[in-house]
């Protein structure tokens, strides 16, 4: 069945990197989409960013100077990075496929 | 990026009651292929989100008749008719037409 699973730290420190893994199961990353989507503590959710079937990349703009998202498709696995961490980058990071499936999501606190 | 308004911000509902929330895009979703990719999402308490309706009106496998969408071009409603416990939550409509794919605020559904 279709899995997604985020992993990476719980705990990163102002202004470091932030590297989070998205391992796929089920499907083909050469077949679907997979966007990264954030939500800060009791807030709404923000799109971050995709990659395309194809390997393209698509970011939000406000995020595009600090976000890069690759792909190892021999892992299943997608990744975002995004560097010069603050505070209000807490929050749950989720993975989804073209929307109809989620992980479950990682919590990130950014926090000296 | 394209502003998706979603009214109301909250609801108080009964169970068995019917409740419509609105959205509403800054620009026209209809896409170059003439498809409208209009999502409707919702986030249960401490869960992932979960896609309920995707282009306007098609339910996802296992999404309940008891929800509808329905709109066009710059005006969308999900319709929850019946409103049963498993239903209360946050709901969010998405916009996959144009960059950055954006969301609406969302509507917390509450028990009155």
């Amino acid at each position: 069945q279709v899995q997604l699973k985020e992993s990476g730290p719980g705990l990163v420190q102002p202004s470091q990197t932030l590297s989070l893994t998205c391992t796929v199961s089920g499907f083909s990353l050469t077949s679907y989409n997979v966007h990264w989507v954030r939500q800060p503590p009791g807030k709404g959710l923000e799109w971050m960013g995709r990659m395309r079937y194809n390997g393209d990349t698509s970011y939000n703009s406000a995020l595009k100077s600090r976000l890069s998202i690759s792909r190892d498709t021999s892992k299943n696995q997608v990744f975002l990075k995004m560097n010069s961490l603050q505070t209000d980058d807490t929050g749950t990071y989720y993975c989804t496929r073209n929307w109809d499936y989620w992980g479950q999501g990682v919590m990130v606190t950014v926090s000296s | 990026d394209v502003v998706m308004t979603q009214t109301p911000p909250s609801l108080s509902v009964a169970i068995g009651q019917s409740v419509s929330i609105s959205c509403k895009s800054s620009q026209s979703l209809v896409a170059s292929d003439k498809n409208t990719y209009l999502n409707w999402l919702l986030q249960s308490p401490g869960r992932s989100p979960k896609r309920l309706i995707y282009q306007v009106s098609k339910l996802d496998s296992g999404v309940p008749d008891r929800f509808s969408g329905s709109g066009s071009e710059k005006d969308f409603t999900l319709k929850i008719s019946r409103v049963e416990a498993e239903d209360l939550g946050v709901y969010y409509c998405l916009q996959g037409t144009h960059l950055p794919q954006t969301f609406g605020g969302g509507t917390k559904l509450e028990l009155k």
